[in-house]
């Protein structure tokens, strides 16, 4: 069984469009966490919820909207996609808030042309 | 920042050797965790390291932190092919944990 899971896991879409990704993790955790790995590789975090209210949300476009219908779930909305979101989104989870080893699904890779 | 920063960026050995990586950071910390990231995959979690603690071992790896030098080492020993990937340290504040940009290992056979 999948621990953690995002849908999809391509992305690739024109500039404009809006899009979703999903995330799903079946661990009971009570904290969700979106991170945004860039072409250096280079890990930051975008957003992270506990028990569905938002944590941190980091210096990110308004354009990015995260939406959490219960704590098994954190999907990430996207609005106006620009050339500079292409990136690789992971959705990651854990025990709690920032205590605890995260655990990380496998990535969707977006890429806005 | 409290950002981890890994160096070296990029390391390259052949199999059998050891690498050790290294992690620097600007404030202080709760603890200090390593991971790994297969290329094409996520992160999977290798050993945490609390604050109060100066080594851990797990299996080939042995981990340092020396919080008056604000840094932390990864030590993997006896390389294999298969240990190829980026690792990554993360430092652990009050409920916020950062990420550095990794050190690419590259192990050849």
């Amino acid at each position: 069984d999948t621990a953690v899971s995002q849908t999809p896991k391509y992305l690739v879409t024109q500039m404009g469009n809006d899009k979703s990704i999903k995330c799903e993790q079946n661990l009971g955790h009570d904290t969700m966490y979106w991170y945004k790995q860039d072409s250096k590789k280079f890990l930051k975090i975008m957003f992270s919820y506990n028990n569905k209210e938002l944590i941190i949300n980091e210096t990110v476009p308004n354009r990015f909207s995260p939406k959490s219908p219960d704590k098994a779930h954190l999907n990430l909305h996207i609005n106006s996609l620009e050339l500079g979101d292409s990136a690789v989104y992971f959705c990651a989870s854990s025990q709690q808030q920032g205590k605890e080893t995260q655990y990380f699904g496998p990535g969707t890779r977006l890429l806005v042309l | 920042s409290q950002q981890g920063e890994e160096d070296p960026q990029a390391l390259s050995i052949q199999e059998g050797e050891n690498a050790t990586m290294n992690c620097s950071y600007k404030t202080s910390i709760n603890n200090l965790q390593w991971y790994r990231q297969n290329s094409g995959r996520g992160l999977v979690h290798l050993i945490l390291i609390r604050s109060n603690e100066r080594e851990k071992h797990s299996g080939r790896l042995r981990v340092t932190l020396d919080t008056s030098k604000k840094s932390s080492s990864l030590l993997i020993t006896a390389s294999r092919a298969a240990d190829t990937a980026s690792y990554f340290c993360a430092t652990e504040r009050i409920n916020d944990m950062r990420f550095g940009a990794g050190t690419r290992l590259t192990v050849k056979p």
